[in-house]
């Protein structure tokens, strides 16, 4: 089956640890994404990528970093410099023309400990 | 800046009421749109979209959207609620280029059924 993978669902962090949060897709899709979530804030844009070894900030892109080796795979890190990481993290992917949906992972949600 | 408004972070109908959630969105150009839910602990999952065509969009569940130009608007209806639609949606705008990857999300409606 197509699809988009999130691992893990569930991660613990300690304070100052960095970690990195997986994304696969099978979708054959260009475009990749990653959103933070908190609540009554909505879907906020961390990066993005168009194509391989190419990548772009969002809107709340520090204390974040990505790869995009691989046209399956976009990783997030999150570093030891976000300060606020406990969130529910989106992976999301689509075709780069504007009259496709987007189509996105099950979550991890991160929790600092 | 493009842009996308629900109003309303909490709808809350009774079990067989009319479910009515708003989204109006700011484009210079005709838009794509789109509806998304969200269950606890998931990812999104597309209700329905509107890109070119018929205005009024039907989608899974049961829901239907109508796209209105003059209005700016594309809300969410579904005739009679039911406790499975207990859910997060969001409204999506997609556009070219920006430094939003194109995908602009609304901040949310939480919807809740009664009994």
């Amino acid at each position: 089956d197509g699809g988009i993978t999130q691992s893990p669902k569930y991660l613990f962090r300690k304070e100052g640890q960095n970690v990195t949060l997986s994304c696969e897709q099978n979708l054959n899709h260009d475009a990749m994404y990653w959103y933070r979530q908190d609540p009554g804030q909505g879907l906020r844009l961390i990066y993005y990528s168009q194509i391989v070894n190419d990548f772009q900030k969002g809107d709340i892109a520090e204390g974040y970093s990505v790869s995009r080796e691989k046209k399956e795979s976009f990783p997030l890190t999150v570093t030891s410099a976000q300060k606020n990481p406990t969130a529910f993290y989106l992976c999301a992917s689509s075709m780069w023309s504007v009259n496709t949906e987007a189509f996105f992972g099950q979550g991890t949600r991160l929790t600092v400990v | 800046a493009q842009s996308v408004t629900q109003l309303g972070s909490h709808v809350s109908v009774s079990e067989g009421a009319l479910v009515l959630l708003r989204c109006n969105y700011s484009s210079s150009v005709p838009p794509y749109l789109f509806w998304y839910v969200q269950y606890p602990n998931q990812g999104l999952q597309l209700l329905l979209k509107y890109t070119t065509g018929a205005t009024l969009v039907k989608g899974i569940n049961g829901f239907e959207a109508e796209f209105k130009k003059s209005e700016t608007s594309f809300h969410l209806t579904k005739p009679s609620a039911h406790m499975s639609d207990a859910a997060e949606y969001f409204c999506a705008v997609r556009l070219l280029g920006g430094s939003q990857g194109n995908l602009i999300f609304g901040k949310g409606t939480k919807l809740s059924v009664k009994p």
